[in-house]
């Protein structure tokens, strides 16, 4: 099973600050079969980032993803209100895992 | 637009088994898998397993092997996870969630959309 290690566990920005979450799988990743997701309070995950770096339908362009093997980034380049939520990676191979989120909250 | 909804809450007794249904709409639903992840309270995401709409193949992870199946009803558009033999660490919220892309054979694809959860709690 891949584990994937997220960091920081959480991260105290302002509004219009640049976020930087970072993701590291314990074996390389096939394909940069990586995704991101965010999730508030009471609802489900949205997706926001596939095969590492290619935005979902709909997302804004201040999220964007990078990496490939064993290190991935998400980063929000100035956050909105909206934005302050739990941000999960995830490895989509044969056997799927999350890592276990960061907390983007308001400074 | 494509949408998966989800049954109602759930409280189980130790011990016993919970089924929970996920009825898809606004896509051909035995062109795409369904994944089923959990969230125990306060937890992170825990992938469950995933079931081909197509086919019926299935893959569960390790820890849940033999305690849980998921099934489809391709005249309804539903998908079910039956989990037995409920422990209080099942208590958490169920989501189900398609493949983005179709005619997956195995597991291996990024899940969009989600379901809106179910809660299931287990306690005496």
């Amino acid at each position: 099973e891949i584990v994937l290690t997220q960091s920081p566990g959480t991260l105290s920005l302002s509004p219009g600050e640049r976020a930087t979450l970072s993701c590291r799988a314990s074996q390389s990743v096939s394909s940069s079969y990586l995704a991101w997701y965010q999730q508030k309070p009471g609802q489900a995950p949205r997706l926001l980032i596939y095969g590492a770096s290619s935005r979902a339908t709909g997302i804004p362009d201040r999220f964007s993803g990078s990496g490939s093997g064993t290190d991935f980034t998400l980063t929000i380049s100035r956050l909105e209100p909206e934005d302050f939520a739990v941000y999960y990676c995830q490895q989509y191979g044969s056997s799927p895992t999350f890592g276990q989120g960061t907390k983007v909250e308001i400074k | 637009q494509v949408q998966l909804v989800q049954s109602g809450a759930e409280v189980k007794k130790p011990g016993a088994s919970v089924k929970v249904s996920c009825k898809a709409s606004g896509y051909t639903f035995t062109s795409y898998g369904i994944s089923w992840v959990r969230q125990a309270p306060g937890q992170g995401l825990e992938w469950m397993g995933w079931i081909s709409a197509y086919n019926g193949n299935t893959n569960y992870a390790q820890k849940l092997q033999g305690r849980v199946t998921m099934t489809t009803d391709t005249s309804t558009s539903t998908a079910y996870m039956e989990l037995r033999s409920l422990r209080s660490d099942d208590t958490a919220v169920y989501y189900c969630a398609r493949d983005f892309l179709p005619f997956a054979v195995v597991v291996g694809n990024w899940f969009d959309p989600w379901g809106q959860g179910t809660l299931v709690t287990v306690s005496s």
